[in-house]
């Protein structure tokens, strides 16, 4: 049983289009969270939900939107796609805010043409 | 200066040998600090944790903390190729955010 399950796995669009990005995760987690890794491998925090209230919210354009319908899923949806939006994103759960054990999914890659 | 640096390397050992990595970091409050390994082409998954009390031994795997000089460092004893990856040290940043640095990849040689 996957943990922590994104969809799609690759994502290849045009600039300024629209896309979403699916998380879901099985493990009863109260805290999930959106990572952004770029070419260098450099992973950085861009959003996080708790019980679905946004408490994290890093220096993010607000073309970036997370959504969660529920605390068990969160769910990223980006506006007017730029070249560099091109990364790999990574959806991750908690048990509590603190965020000491950090499960993560299986990463999105998006690329922008 | 950025907030948590590793050096990219990549940093090559022998199969066998001690692998040292090493991370500083610029906040002298951290008190959690968190070791992700990371193979090519998959998510991290975290190794280990420790607090600002004390170092932590499981396994082959031991990580230290220098508080007074502010870095953070995993040795892995008995390195196996099944240890090439890249190792991401995450500090964490006020009550919830972890902040990573960019990773040195470790490769085993055989």
């Amino acid at each position: 049983d996957t943990a922590v399950s994104q969809t799609p796995k690759y994502l290849v669009t045009q600039m300024g289009n629209d896309k979403s990005i699916k998380c879901e995760q099985n493990l009863g987690h109260d805290t999930m969270y959106w990572y952004k890794q770029d070419s260098k491998k450099f992973l950085k925090i861009m959003f996080s939900y708790n019980n679905k209230e946004l408490i994290i919210n890093e220096t993010v354009p607000n073309r970036f939107s997370p959504k969660s319908p529920d605390k068990a899923h969160l769910n990223l949806h980006i506006n007017s796609l730029e070249l560099g939006d091109s990364a790999v994103y990574f959806c991750a759960s908690s048990q509590d805010p603190g965020g000491n054990e950090q499960f993560f999914g299986p990463g999105t890659r998006l690329t922008v043409l | 200066q950025k907030e948590v640096e590793q050096n990219s390397g990549p940093l090559s050992v022998p199969e066998g040998a001690i692998a040292s990595l090493n991370c500083t970091y610029s906040d002298r409050g951290s008190q959690s600090f968190f070791w992700y390994r990371q193979y090519s082409g998959k998510s991290p998954e975290l190794i280990m944790f420790i607090y600002s009390n004390g170092d932590k031994e499981d396994g082959r795997f031991t990580a230290q903390l220098n508080k007074a000089s502010q870095y953070v460092s995993l040795l892995i004893r008995d390195s196996q190729p099944s240890d090439s990856a890249t190792y991401l040290c995450a500090v964490r940043q006020g009550a919830q955010k972890l902040v990573f640095g960019q990773g040195t990849r470790l490769t085993i040689n055989p």
